[in-house]
């Protein structure tokens, strides 16, 4: 059973465009979720995170929207670059008994020059 | 101020032999997690250990997988008698504490090919 949801598979963008990437999960246990951001031949970086108390967290071009009700969330990233051209996994974390994290399958972003 | 540090970044291991995977927190980290990435899949959750204790493997094989993160040294992942299916990323994060919004660092990954 896939608890967190992620989609599209892959997107091109046009340099200057916004990326839009969407996850849902279905275990209201989460509560702390994380998006991740690798390049090939790397490690996962933390990229931005929030909490479900709040519905937007902002850092620089890029931001997370939550919708606790729906069990929904996205990364959107402001005036894309060629330079954003990685795979995104959004995550999610059970504060409960545990602390691994769920991940989505990822979705390849190309940004066009 | 190092990161995360893993090796061997490849590793490339016959059917039937012991794959040793090695992970080095970052300085002052005492919680470590080990993730396995397939192809085209996210990350899957393995194992997550402090010093000297495993807390939850329940992502982890029963058979032929075992971790460790003894008080002196890395954190060890030893998979043995290695099977094509085991061909993967194996990813190694560490974190000052266990609370909720304390970020998970990864290192570089550890690719593992069986022949």
């Amino acid at each position: 059973q896939q608890q967190v949801k992620q989609s599209p598979q892959s997107l091109i963008v046009q340099k200057g465009g916004i990326s839009i990437i969407n996850c849902a999960y279905e275990n209201t246990a989460f509560d702390y979720f994380p998006w991740y951001q690798q390049f090939p031949g790397k490690g996962p970086a933390l990229l931005i995170a929030i909490r479900p108390d709040v519905s937007e967290k902002k850092e620089g071009r890029f931001t997370i929207s939550f919708n606790k009700s729906a069990k929904q969330f996205s990364l959107h990233i402001m005036d894309s670059q060629p330079g954003d051209s990685a795979t995104y996994f959004c995550a999610a974390r059970n504060g409960g008994s545990n602390y691994k994290l769920t991940f989505g399958k990822g979705t390849l972003l190309t940004v066009n020059p | 101020n190092a990161g995360v540090m893993q090796n061997p970044r490849h590793l490339v291991r016959r059917r039937g032999q012991e794959a040793r995977l090695r992970c080095s927190p970052m300085k002052g980290h005492s919680h470590v997690y080990w993730y396995r990435q397939l192809p085209e899949e996210g990350l899957k959750f393995m194992v997550y250990l402090q010093k000297e204790n495993i807390i939850d493997e329940s992502g982890m094989p029963k058979e032929r997988f075992s971790a460790e993160f003894p008080k002196e040294g890395p954190s060890i992942l030893r998979i043995q008698q290695v099977v094509r299916g085991d061909s993967a990323a194996y990813f190694c994060a560490s974190s000052l504490d266990r609370q909720t919004t304390d970020t998970q660092y990864f290192g570089p990954g550890t690719r593992l090919t069986v022949l």
